[in-house]
């Protein structure tokens, strides 16, 4: 089953626009990771944030987690058209194996 | 540096048949996941090897489905007597797994089922 909620399910921009994706899950996480997934492929690590980090920087990529709420954000900067994808959180309870959320479609125009 | 490769990218088949899929994870690696993927959903768990030794299953995977990894290297993920409701994507994800918070998977392609 689905370990929670992202948040929207989908989101259209402009090139240059800031892109913003939430995350709920429901139990205690060792880790949270966020994927990248292009239509019909595999899926692309692009973060990954401990659950005693509050917030990291990678590139154009900005992850937030709040334990005490149970959510964390994917802020993309500056998007570009190749952003478009889908976006998936996924916690990491400690025992390895990764539970998804729904994902967040993300479009960019150019 | 090859990442993880699955085979075959694509299958169909018609409803009672056996599938095998197989996964080679990256070199090294001491983990290796399998998930399933349905349209419009994130990825589902469906279970783990930790070298040869498979340490975990969903209760996704029925009596139909059986996995092996011999020898820890590749692995292969059989459905026996396949259903429509089988057709789905199956990935592989690789990792190594030292303890600790901060284990990254890497996944591969995947494996597309159809089956009609």
């Amino acid at each position: 089953s689905q370990q929670g909620e992202e948040d929207p399910q989908a989101l259209s921009i402009q090139e240059g626009e800031n892109a913003t994706m939430n995350c709920s899950y429901k139990t205690s996480i060792n880790n949270l990771q966020w994927y990248r997934q292009n239509s019909g492929r595999g899926l692309v690590h692009l973060i990954l944030i401990r659950s005693n980090e509050r917030e990291k920087h990678s590139g154009r990529l900005r992850v937030t987690l709040d334990t005490s709420k149970k959510s964390s954000s994917l802020l993309i900067t500056a998007s570009r058209a190749a952003d478009t994808a889908s976006y998936f959180c996924a916690t990491d309870a400690g025992y390895g194996k990764l539970t998804f959320g729904q994902g967040t479609i993300l479009t960019v125009h150019p | 540096d090859t990442g993880v490769s699955q085979n075959p990218r694509h299958k169909i088949t018609k409803r009672g048949q056996n599938v095998t899929f197989r996964c080679d994870p990256i070199s090294e690696h001491n983990r290796l996941y399998w998930y399933r993927q349905t349209l419009g959903q994130g990825p589902e768990f469906l279970t783990y090897f930790q070298n040869e030794a498979q340490l975990e299953k969903s209760r996704l995977l029925s009596d139909r489905f059986s996995a092996e990894r011999p020898k820890g290297s590749f692995s292969t993920l059989e459905i026996q007597r396949t259903e429509q409701g089988d057709s789905a994507m199956y990935l592989c994800a690789s990792s190594v797994f030292r303890g600790g918070p901060k284990e990254t998977q890497y996944f591969g392609p995947g494996t597309r089922l159809l089956v009609l």
